[in-house]
């Protein structure tokens, strides 16, 4: 089967650095991407990566090792506006997106 | 600037009748996306079309269909609600295998 684990949730204070991790299970990978959805809205893209490395992007970093099926997203400077869901995503071998389960962000003042 | 956009945003409907939901993109994306996301999920993929050709996920329902007349517009067909496809559809798109997905603010469905 195919799967994406990540922590259901995570807790931190404005300001702080954050890491939510992505292991996955697919039958086929050509890259990994993040995605943000606050409460009641659509996802919206963060970062992709198709091979192993950080990439970085203002105050978001994402980690991929392929050999380890694991990635990460790195938030920095934590603001209270980053408190929402983040989702990683395989594009697999074709069109399609498979979502892990996802991980709630609770930035506390 | 509205790039991908859904109607309705809501859409009541009674057990069993046919409802039809719509995605159009003005980003000339190959490729589009329907998703079903309950609470608390992740998006579940339905389907995905690249261009014409059409790929159905392998546990999406019968009572589910789908169709692009063209580039620019999807929609989704539930021939026969039940109480449990009450959810948040997602239509996306994206310009080819391994770039950034654009999704419209969802249609929520709810089933009386």
């Amino acid at each position: 089967g195919q799967s994406l684990e990540q922590p259901s949730e995570v807790t931190a204070v404005e300001g702080a650095i954050v890491q939510i991790n992505c292991t996955y299970q697919t039958s086929g990978f050509y890259g990994l991407s993040w995605y943000q959805q606050h409460d009641g809205g659509a996802p919206t893209f963060l970062s992709y990566n198709a091979l192993d490395g950080l990439e970085e992007t203002g105050r978001f970093s994402s980690f991929l090792s392929r050999s380890d099926s694991y990635g990460y997203l790195l938030l920095q400077e934590l603001q209270m506006k980053d408190s929402a869901s983040y989702f990683c995503a395989v594009t697999s071998g074709t069109y399609k997106y498979i979502f892990g389960t996802g991980t709630r962000l609770k930035v506390l003042a | 600037d509205a790039m991908v956009i859904q109607n309705p945003r809501y859409q009541v409907t009674q057990f069993g009748k046919p409802v039809t939901l719509s995605c159009s993109q003005t980003l000339n994306h190959n490729v589009m996306y329907w998703y079903q996301q309950k609470s608390s999920q992740a998006p579940k993929l339905l389907f995905h079309y690249y261009d014409k050709d059409f790929n159905n996920e392998a546990d999406t329902p019968d009572n589910f269909q789908s169709r692009r007349p063209n580039t620019s517009f999807c929609f989704l067909d539930i021939r026969s609600p039940g109480l449990g496809d009450a959810a948040m559809y997602l239509c996306a798109t994206s310009r080819d295998k391994g770039y950034e997905q654009f999704f419209g603010p969802g249609t929520r469905l709810t089933v009386l």
